[in-house]
């Protein structure tokens, strides 16, 4: 079975403080790890992917096979921040489901 | 192309009435996913199609559920019976697909309220 753990539902940083959004998964293979935003009032859209490994708006994500860990990073909040975060896995291969976690909140405070 | 579209974006029903929602992918896209999302929760995987072939189907889809998605093209979601437990937001989201998991480009939503 595949999962993923978002243990904070709500982060409240102020702006200019460090981001970190953590995300845990749990899956017996080589997994593939994302990253998806949703606005306020918008669509839900990727953010970023591990294989890609690029830095989407400052935020970077690193994937940590022994913690099995996937924590988005941001050095700087900035206000336009403020959004809904959800990590989702799948398998690799081509055939596999996306699964989602519960989401957390980010709410940089001005 | 616009993007991925659905129809409709909201529908109230009663309980016990079947509801039908549409989706229309990005067109060059062959995988198609729905998912529903309830307040506090991530989208949660109901089902997904690489061209026409339903792929999986979550034990969350009860047998009143029904997707299909003909020609490889658009797709519907059917609920038969509804419930009240079924109110939530029905996403579907599409990707290119291949020997890895392309970005999803998510739709609006169909928001469903039974009451």
């Amino acid at each position: 079975a595949q999962r993923v753990t978002q243990p904070e539902k709500l982060l409240s940083v102020f702006k200019g403080a460090p981001v970190e959004l953590k995300c845990n998964y749990s899956y017996s293979g080589s997994p593939e790890l994302f990253w998806y935003v949703q606005y306020s009032r918008q669509r839900l859209q990727l953010l970023l992917r591990h294989i890609s490994r690029e830095s989407i708006k400052g935020f970077t994500a690193d994937l940590n096979k022994g913690e099995t860990s996937f924590h988005l990073k941001k050095p700087f909040a900035q206000e336009e921040d403020s959004a809904m975060y959800y990590c989702a896995l799948s398998g690799r291969g081509g055939y596999q489901k996306v699964t989602f976690g519960i989401g957390t909140k980010l709410q940089v405070i001005p | 192309d616009t993007g991925v579209s659905q129809d409709p974006r909201h529908k109230i029903t009663k309980r016990g009435q079947n509801v039908t929602f549409r989706c229309d992918p990005i067109s060059e896209h062959n995988r198609l996913y729905w998912y529903r999302q309830t307040l506090g929760q991530g989208p949660e995987f109901l089902t997904y199609f690489q061209n026409e072939a339903q792929l999986e189907k979550s034990r969350l889809l009860s047998d009143r559920f029904s997707a299909e998605r003909p020609k490889g093209s658009f797709s519907t979601l059917e609920i038969q019976r509804t419930e009240q437990g079924d109110s939530a937001m029905y996403l579907c989201a599409s990707s290119l697909g291949g020997l890895t998991t392309y970005e999803q480009y998510f739709g609006p939503g169909t928001r469903l309220t039974v009451t």
